[in-house]
């Protein structure tokens, strides 16, 4: 079964801020999901990525296979960014996402 | 226009009633999800349905039973609710094939009392 980590829990920042957060899984994989869940509760797929970086708007993600990682950016954050951002692997071969525990981001202005 | 629909939006009912909650999506997916996010925010899948066909069943009472009629609807009847149904219940869709990003309804918000 993979297990999905994510880190920080919670993370404050003030409005401009260069945003880090981090993505580890147990069990490899064939691509990686970063959701973001508005306060309102709607949820959007922000990235789906199996390599290497992929960059939209402010938001940059970036995995490393070999070391289960994965990380996502947001630069010159705004508080229009703040949301609980969830990081999603398949379990085995499947197409059943197993989810991290979210990472709830709060930038002030 | 909305990409996966859920209906209802919100949904207040009392304990041992039946209730059901649609799903739609326009976008020509193949695969659809239902989900279970609880208090605590944790999203969990409930079950997978490709072409009409059910492929992921998780551990899910009986009580959860859902219903495809054809690839763009994915419904879910849930008999004699119980306290601990309360939770948000989201569909999603996406193309199996291409191994896609999965889209996500708005969420249906269910409160059992």
């Amino acid at each position: 079964k993979n297990e999905v980590e994510q880190s920080p829990q919670n993370l404050t920042a003030q409005e401009g801020e260069f945003i880090t957060i981090n993505c580890s899984y147990s069990v490899g994989i064939s691509a990686l999901h970063w959701l973001q869940q508005h306060p309102g509760g709607g949820i959007v797929s922000l990235f789906m990525l199996s390599s290497g970086k992929k960059k939209h708007g402010r938001l940059i993600a970036t995995i490393n296979i070999q070391e289960k990682h994965s990380s996502l950016h947001i630069t010159a954050s705004h508080p229009r960014d703040s949301a609980v951002y969830i990081c999603a692997v398949p379990q085995g071969g499947s197409e059943k996402l197993v989810f991290g525990k979210g990472t709830k981001l709060t930038v002030n202005p | 226009d909305t990409a996966v629909s859920q209906t209802p939006k919100y949904l207040v009912t009392q304990m041992g009633n039946d209730k059901s909650i649609k799903c739609e999506q326009n976008l020509g997916h193949d695969t659809m999800y239902w989900y279970k996010q609880d208090s605590k925010k944790f999203l969990k899948i409930m079950f997978s349905y490709n072409n009409k066909e059910l492929i992921i069943n998780e551990t899910v009472p009986n009580r959860f039973s859902p219903k495809s009629p054809d690839k763009a609807h994915l419904n879910l009847h849930i008999n004699s609710l119980e306290l601990g149904d309360s939770a948000v219940y989201f569909c999603a869709s996406s193309q199996l094939e291409k191994k896609g990003t999965q889209y996500f309804g708005p969420g249906t918000r269910l409160l059992v009392l």
